[in-house]
Order: C-alpha cells, then structure tokens, then sequence
C-alpha cells in the first residue's frame, strides 16, 4: 500500500531563516505531488504541484519555492522567511489512472510558526 | 476560478442526531467532488468520492450528494457520534491532467455527549 511521509510535524523559525520541508511518497511511482498551505480558517490553497522529477508548477506568487529531486520526493524551500509564511503546509499525492475516481491523499502536515 | 463554499462554517449537534453539511461550487464543469475529514493538527482524510456522472456515494453511515447542475453537494452523516467531531472539508477538481483540486474552508463540527 502507498504511504506519504511529511516531516517535520512543527516548526518554529525567525523571520530572515531558511525553510526545508520534506515529504516522501512509498509504495507507488510517478505520482503528481503537491504541496497546499492552511491558513486558520480558510480553505486549502495549492502552491506548487509535480507531475514529475524536475516539473514544477507554481500557482501564485510566493516566497517560496518547490523541488523535485527525485520521483517520490517534494521539498519545499525558502531562502529567507516571511511572517506571512506562518502556516500549516501539507503534501498531497495522487496517481493519475485517466479515470474520474483518482483520489488526493495528504501527509499528516507541518505546522510552520515564523516569529 | 471555481469557489467552493461550505456553510456554516461551525456546527454543534447532540450525539444521535444526524448532520448535514452543505457545498456548493459555482462552476459546475467538475470532474469529481471528494468529501474530506481533518482532525485539529492532522492532515486530511479522504471519505468519499463522486464522479461528476454520480448523483451520490455511501460509506457506512455517510451518504454525499451531488446535484452538478445547481452547484451543489451534500454530506449527511447518520446517527452522530463524539468521534465524528472534526471538520469537513469539501473540493472539487476539474477535467485536466494535473488534478487540482479547490477545497471550500471547511465545516467544523462537535458532537456533544
């Protein structure tokens, strides 16, 4: 069976510092992977999806960034961060049949606090 | 843009009765809408999925619905219990081979003792 692995599980950095985010996917291979953020109340908001080793694709502006090193790895990176980075990031996968019953299923999440 | 609306936004019920959480998306060229479940702190869970072709899904005592003309999608769950106590989130994906979803911000619900 396929797991997803995202760590850490919470994470208190200053404003300025560097971010790694890592999240692994087991069991399946050339998953599209994503990568959503949670603002208290509000809805998932997708920032960066992968459809495979190298491809990224960024839906809004940020001050962030997204790699893909290998098939069943996403890392999610910051060169300096922002206290509106403030937030609880999760990893998606989902393996792409062609059909219409192609299900999300999420990592257990990073609670991000930038103070 | 597809908007995915869930209201309300909070829920409180006594344990045994049934719940109805409502979503509705405003444009109806979906592919699937997934019901999901997230505890405080977790990540989510997916409960049920309906293709755009179904009109609803069942799992245990979990029925969805999906009305994809009106933009709309109900989630009925039987018989509350303490241990439904979270909140539901609802999205919605379009026909694409990326497969991105637009998530509504949730219901959260308590069930009382």
């Amino acid at each position: 069976s396929q797991t997803i692995h995202q760590w850490p599980a919470t994470l208190v950095q200053p404003v300025g510092s560097p971010l790694s985010l890592e999240c692994t996917v087991e069991g399946t291979s050339n998953p599209n992977l994503y990568w959503y953020r949670q603002a208290a109340g509000r809805g998932l908001q997708l920032l960066f999806y992968s459809v495979g080793i190298g491809q990224i694709s960024s839906e809004v502006p940020q001050n962030l960034s997204a790699s893909r090193p290998q098939d069943r790895q996403f890392i999610l990176s910051s060169k300096k961060l922002l206290l509106s980075d403030s937030g609880f990031y999760l990893c998606a996968w989902t393996f792409l049949s062609g059909g219409p019953n192609e299900k999300l299923f999420f990592g257990s999440g990073t609670q991000l606090s930038v103070l | 843009k597809q908007e995915v609306t869930q209201i309300p936004a909070a829920l409180s019920v006594p344990e045994g009765e049934n719940l109805v959480l409502n979503c509705s998306f405003t444009d109806s060229a979906i592919y699937n809408l997934q019901w999901f479940r997230q505890d405080p702190g977790k990540g989510l869970t997916s409960l049920l999925l309906i293709q755009s072709s179904q009109r609803e899904q069942t799992s245990g005592r979990l029925n969805a619905s999906l009305d994809k003309s009106s933009g709309r999608s109900t989630l009925y769950i039987a018989a509350s219990q303490p241990g439904d106590s979270a909140t539901y989130l609802c999205a919605v994906s379009r026909r694409s081979n990326d497969y991105k979803l637009s998530f509504g911000a949730g219901t959260t619900v308590t069930v009382r003792a």
